[in-house]
C-alpha cells in the first residue's frame, strides 16, 4: 500500500521568509512517481512538478525547489522569499510506475503568507 | 488551450436522489480520472478511464457510484440514491497518455441534503 504523509497541517509565514514543506512517502515499489499540487482558493489543483524514483537530482524552478531524497523516503518543496500569491494549501502525491495510475495524495499543507 | 472542465460547478441534492456529474477532458487526452474530496483532506482516487474503458474503478465506494466515457472523451459520474455522506468535491482530471502528469478540472460541489 502506498501512503504520503504532510506532518505540517498549516503553516503561516511573513511575506519574503523562505519555507519548506515536508513530504515523506511509504511505498513497496521501486519505480514510482512524486508530485507537488497546489490548490489556491479558487479550488483548482495545479501540477506543480514531477520527479520519477530514479531521478533523486533536486530541481529549481524560479522561487521553488524540491528535494528528493530516497534514503529518508522524502520529497520536501521550498519556497524561496515567499509572497502573499503563494497562499494556498499545497499536496503531495505518489503514483506507482506503471501506466495510468492513480494518485495517492498527502493530507496537504495549508501555507498561510502574510504581508 | 482549454483545461479540464466540470458541470455543473455546483450540486445540491436530497438524500435519496441521483445526480450526474460531467467532465470534459483536455482535448486529445486518453487518460480520464475521478476523484473525490472532502473537506480538509487530499483527494481520493476513484476511477480511471484509458478511452472508453474503466481500467481501474478499486476506488468508488459502493455500487451507488457509476461512471461512463462512452465515446472517450467526455465522462459522466453517476451517483444513485445519494446519502449526506457522499457531500464531498468532486474533481475529474486527464493526461495526455496514461503515463503523464494529470491535469485537474476546478470540481463540482455536491451537497447533500
Amino acid at each position: 500500500a502506498q501512503k504520503v504523509t504532510q506532518a505540517q497541517t498549516e503553516i503561516s509565514v511573513v511575506e519574503k521568509e523562505d519555507v519548506t514543506l515536508d513530504c515523506v512517502y511509504e511505498t513497496r515499489d521501486t519505480t514510482y512517481y512524486l508530485f507537488w499540487y497546489k490548490q489556491p482558493p479558487s479550488g483548482e489543483l495545479v501540477f506543480l512538478i514531477r520527479r520519477n524514483s530514479f531521478d533523486e537530482q533536486n530541481e529549481i524552478s524560479g522561487r521553488y525547489s524540491w528535494n528528493f531524497q530516497k534514503s529518508t523516503s522524502s520529497f520536501n518543496f521550498t519556497i524561496t522569499a515567499s509572497q502573499v500569491v503563494d497562499s494556498a494549501v499545497y499536496f503531495c502525491a505518489l503514483s506507482r510506475g506503471n501506466a495510468g495510475n492513480m494518485l495517492t495524495f498527502g493530507g496537504g499543507t495549508r501555507l498561510m503568507v502574510k504581508p | 488551450g482549454a483545461g479540464v472542465s466540470q458541470t455543473p460547478s455546483n450540486k445540491v441534492t436530497e438524500k435519496g436522489k441521483y445526480v450526474e456529474l460531467r467532465c470534459d477532458p483536455i482535448s486529445g487526452h486518453t487518460a480520464l480520472y475521478w476523484y473525490r474530496q472532502s473537506l480538509g483532506q487530499g483527494p481520493e482516487f476513484l476511477i480511471y478511464f484509458q478511452g472508453t474503458g474503466a481500467a481501474d474503478d478499486s476506488g468508488l465506494p459502493n455500487d451507488r457510484f457509476f461512471a461512463v466515457r462512452p465515446e472517450g472523451s467526455v465522462s459522466t459520474l453517476k451517483i444513485q440514491r445519494t446519502e449526506r455522506g457522499d457531500s464531498a468535491v468532486y474533481l475529474c482530471a486527464s493526461s495526455l497518455t496514461s503515463f503523464d502528469e494529470q491535469f485537474f478540472g476546478p470540481g463540482t460541489r455536491l451537497t447533500v441534503l
